[in-house]
């Protein structure tokens, strides 16, 4: 069963446009919210996180909304440029020390000159 | 901060042989460590947990007879795939958990390792 679930699959956009990645959770004990991006043969980098007690976070270009109430977060990228294009990975853990992550199932993202 | 390491970055090996895959935080200490294995085009797929000294929980489905893990020191943490078969060719990906509080929850990913099983 997918613990966090990842939509759109795959996502196109130009240059400059702001693509939108959604996910969505059940487990309320969840309470960290990472996203990742990763390139082709790389390992996944750590973007941007939040926490239940915020609603929104931005860092850069890259802002995660949070619904605690509908159990969704989304990571919103502004002014996105082709060196964005990746596969994006929301995923979700529960508090405690080192508990594992759940990850969706990725978003490969491409943004056209 | 926050580099983690993985060695090799990639591996060619014959089938029945023995292959290990190295993980090091760099510049921090790592209590926890996990180990992942992502199939083409798919999500990353936890296959075991290891705690610094202790053994490594596994994940349902993954054979800890043929995945040995070991987490020598709070910044090592070692694959062993055994007897390797051309189904176990993948790309495995490593990632550490700071000791800190501020960020107990956060994970550090190394940049992978390509086993290819002919």
């Amino acid at each position: 069963q997918q613990q966090v679930k990842q939509s759109p699959q795959s996502l196109i956009v130009q240059k400059g446009g702001i693509p939108i990645i959604n996910c969505a959770y059940e487990n309320t004990a969840f309470d960290y919210f990472p996203w990742y991006q990763q390139f082709p043969g790389k390992g996944p980098a750590l973007l941007i996180a939040i926490r239940p007690d915020v609603s929104k976070k931005k860092e850069g270009r890259f802002t995660i909304s949070f619904n605690k109430s509908a159990k969704q977060f989304s990571l919103h990228i502004m002014d996105s440029q082709p060196g964005d294009s990746a596969t994006y990975f929301c995923a979700a853990s529960r508090g405690g020390w080192a508990n594992n992550l759940f990850f969706g199932t990725g978003t490969r993202l491409t943004v056209i000159p | 901060g926050a580099v983690v390491s993985q060695h090799p970055s990639r591996v060619i090996c014959k089938s029945g042989t023995s292959v290990k895959i190295e993980c090091r935080s760099l510049d921090f200490q790592a209590t926890t460590m996990f180990w992942y294995r992502q199939f083409p085009k798919k999500s990353l797929m936890l296959m075991a947990t290891s705690n610094e000294g202790s053994k490594a929980t596994y994940e349902q489905g993954v054979e800890k007879d043929k995945f040995l893990i070991n987490h020598a020191s709070l910044t090592l943490s070692t694959l062993t795939v055994t007897s390797a078969h051309p189904e176990d060719s993948s790309f495995y990906i490593c990632s550490a958990s700071p000791w800190r509080l501020a960020h107990y929850n956060e994970q550090f990913f190394g940049p992978g390792t390509r086993l290819t099983v002919l």
